[in-house]
């Protein structure tokens, strides 16, 4: 099992640009979690989906920001019209269930110039 | 790595002494704990975790604490090793499957 894949790991952007990451869930889970993460502190929780569904994004910000999770391949996170303040470490987790038992993926580092 | 920052709280520790990392959290609803260690350009890994119904759980060479009362968490690991040197989050949950984490503190262990 080769855990939750997240591609690519490091992806540079300029201001303006479009940034699109992958999450690919570990095998046989369908409920994927975004997490951000700025320097120097903790996860900042953003969205919650099962396949083809939103469960929760209350932590996504209202605009440039979206998330899918297709019936077929992997969860994608866009961001539109990239700022520098975007530039953050991304995670995405999944679980089988849908309980908080759910496990990270190696995170996206976005860097905006 | 950009999650071990210089503003971290940090706790440095001898080798093979044991250490004690706390966490304050802020909403008395949640139910679920959760430690997590990460190190340098890699994602969080589970440590262990704990439901409000208990008080103390126990793994391999670490301990969980929770205090309700004062809404404080800690993890206790024994014989520290220097693989255990990382950053240490605490995160809880509140019913919905979203997790809160806390800020942080960088273990340093001196060989």
């Amino acid at each position: 099992n080769a855990g939750v894949m997240q591609n690519p790991r490091h992806l540079v952007r300029r201001r303006g640009q479009e940034a699109r990451l992958r999450c690919s869930p570990m095998k046989g889970h369908s409920h994927v979690y975004w997490y951000r993460q700025l320097p120097e502190e903790g996860l900042k929780f953003m969205v919650y989906l099962q396949k083809e569904n939103i469960i929760d994004e209350s932590g996504m910000p209202k605009e440039r920001f979206s998330a899918e999770f297709p019936k077929e391949g992997p969860s994608i996170l866009r961001i539109q019209q990239v700022v520098r303040g975007d530039s953050a470490a991304y995670f995405c987790a999944s679980s089988t269930d849908g309980n908080y038992g759910y496990t990270f993926g190696s995170g996206t580092r976005l860097t905006v110039v | 790595g950009e999650n071990v920052g210089l503003h971290l709280p940090t706790l440095s520790v001898q080798e093979g002494d044991n250490s004690i990392i706390n966490c304050a959290y802020s909403n008395s609803a949640s139910d679920y704990f959760i430690w997590y260690k990460q190190e340098s350009g890699k994602g969080p890994q589970f440590i262990i975790d704990i439901r409000s119904n208990m008080d103390k759980r126990q793994g391999q060479r670490v301990t969980v604490l929770l205090n309700k009362t004062v809404k404080h968490l800690s993890l206790q690991i024994a014989a520290t090793q220097p693989g255990d040197s990382a950053v240490y989050f605490c995160a809880e949950g509140a019913g919905r499957r979203a997790l809160t984490f806390g800020s942080g503190t960088r273990l340093q262990v001196q060989p």
